[in-house]
């Protein structure tokens, strides 16, 4: 079964503007652990944020916020202020259980265009 | 510094040909993975490893054969390369000393088999 969900294949966003990409994941862990990656046209996979499952508050770093809504359980990437170097494919990923070496499960990816 | 670094970028080879990747790790993790990603840029797990030992086997075909001589390094070793083998490997690291224990990645390696 799909355990991560990212449904919009592409976007487009003009420069400037916020952007929301969708991302549901499917688990009955109780404890789990929500990332976004960014992989620019270069190949490289960068870390953006992290969203643990008892976690209060919404994560936010810098430009990028989650908007994690457990009862639906959707944890949506948020970019505010897109610029053009946010080109590039996000991935949405899972872990499941508390340990950090359990592997994390990834959506397959929507590509952000940022427009001039 | 790389932090996870991985050896050779690319590869290109023929059918039925054994081919190594090498990966290392500098930030003292103790954990390290295998990914693979398709040519649709999906990502799966292959392997996983804690402290030189196997903990992820994610129903890979036997002849990918991964090895870890030490928690700083994991090597990658597939025999008779198939045309499907074609993909972008990455190498990851992990550790838990922050809560989120994210996925540290290579830059990947480029193989392809003709």
């Amino acid at each position: 079964a799909q355990k991560i969900t990212q449904t919009q294949p592409g976007m487009f966003v003009q420069e400037k503007e916020a952007v929301t990409l969708d991302c549901t994941y499917d688990t009955s862990d109780p404890s789990y652990g929500l990332f976004w990656y960014k992989q620019p046209s270069s190949g490289e996979m960068i870390f953006l944020i992290y969203q643990g499952s008892y976690d209060q508050q919404n994560a936010t770093e810098g430009r990028y916020s989650l908007n994690f809504q457990k009862a639906r359980k959707s944890a949506n990437l948020v970019i505010s202020a897109s610029q053009l170097g946010d080109s590039a494919m996000y991935f949405c990923a899972m872990r499941e259980g508390l340990w950090y070496g359990n592997k994390l499960v990834f959506g397959a990816g929507t590509i952000l265009r940022v427009k001039s | 510094d790389t932090a996870v670094s991985q050896t050779p970028k690319y590869l290109v080879t023929q059918m039925g040909n054994d081919k190594s990747i090498k990966c290392e790790q500098n930030l003292g993790h103790d954990t390290m993975y295998w990914y693979k990603q398709d040519s649709k840029k999906f990502l799966k797990i292959m392997f996983s490893y804690n402290n030189k030992e196997l903990i992820i086997n994610e129903t890979v075909p036997n002849r990918f054969s991964p090895k870890s001589p030490d928690k700083a390094h994991l090597n990658l070793h597939i025999n008779s390369l198939e045309l499907g083998d074609s993909a972008v490997y990455f190498c990851a690291s992990s550790q838990g000393t922050k809560n989120t224990g994210e996925l540290f990645f290579g830059e990947g390696s480029r193989l392809t088999v003709l």
